[in-house]
């Protein structure tokens, strides 16, 4: 099974600000690795898939990098709907399919 | 558009079984897998299990092997989790969700819009 660890558990970011999130996989996972952001009392969204290709309707304001067992998602500036928790997940080697531990990005 | 929709709230019993149901429209029904994950409260995502509705084939997570089962209707397009022999641990939000084609997993979009299960005597 791949773990996925996902840092830091809380990012404390200002509006307009830049946040990085990080995602390690204890494994390479190539470059099959989403993002997923979460709001209270939703459900999931995904953000980005393949590592660095937005999903339809996805602001640009959101891009995602790496390869391997390192990844980042990057918010560039954040807006007030951005704060949320967000998911790493790998489907490059599965069953089972893993999440990471969640980053939650609140307003400092 | 792509919709999953999920059936409504289930309250259970300790050692009942629950049926949750995931309709799903706006695509060719067998030719991309559903997913199941669950979240507990305040914790993370966790999948459970996939069906492959093209050809029925299943792949589930090792801790829900023997008490789960993931089923399809391809005449209503619909897909069924029953998790069995529940305890309070599996409290939580249930949600399906769409990934890849026939075999492949697949980034997961869209999602249903959660089931809660409450196990309480």
């Amino acid at each position: 099974e791949i773990l996925m660890t996902q840092s830091p558990a809380t990012l404390s970011v200002s509006p307009g600000e830049r946040a990085t999130l990080s995602c390690r996989a204890s494994q390479s996972v190539s470059t099959n690795l989403a993002w997923y952001q979460q709001k209270a009392g939703q459900a999931p969204r995904l953000l980005i898939y393949g590592a660095s290709t937005r999903a339809t309707g996805i602001s640009a304001r959101f891009s995602g990098s790496g390869s391997g067992t390192e990844f980042t998602l990057t918010i560039s500036s954040l807006q007030s709907e951005d704060f949320a928790v967000y998911y790493c997940q790998q489907y490059n080697n599965w069953p089972p399919l893993t999440f990471g531990g969640g980053t939650k990005v609140q307003i400092k | 558009q792509v919709q999953l929709m999920q059936s409504g709230a289930e309250v259970k019993k300790p050692g009942a079984s629950v049926r949750v149901s995931c309709k799903t429209s706006g695509y060719t029904f067998n030719s991309r897998g559903i997913s199941w994950v669950r979240q507990a409260p305040g914790q993370g995502l966790e999948w459970m299990g996939r069906i492959n509705p093209f050809n029925g084939v299943t792949n589930y997570a090792q801790k829900f092997q023997a008490r789960l089962t993931l089923t399809t209707d391809a005449s209503t397009s619909t897909v069924y989790m029953e998790l069995r022999s529940l305890t309070s641990d599996d409290t939580a939000v249930y949600y399906c969700t769409r990934g890849g084609f026939y075999d492949s997993s697949g980034p997961f979009d869209p999602w249903g819009q959660g089931t809660l299960v409450t196990v309480s005597s």
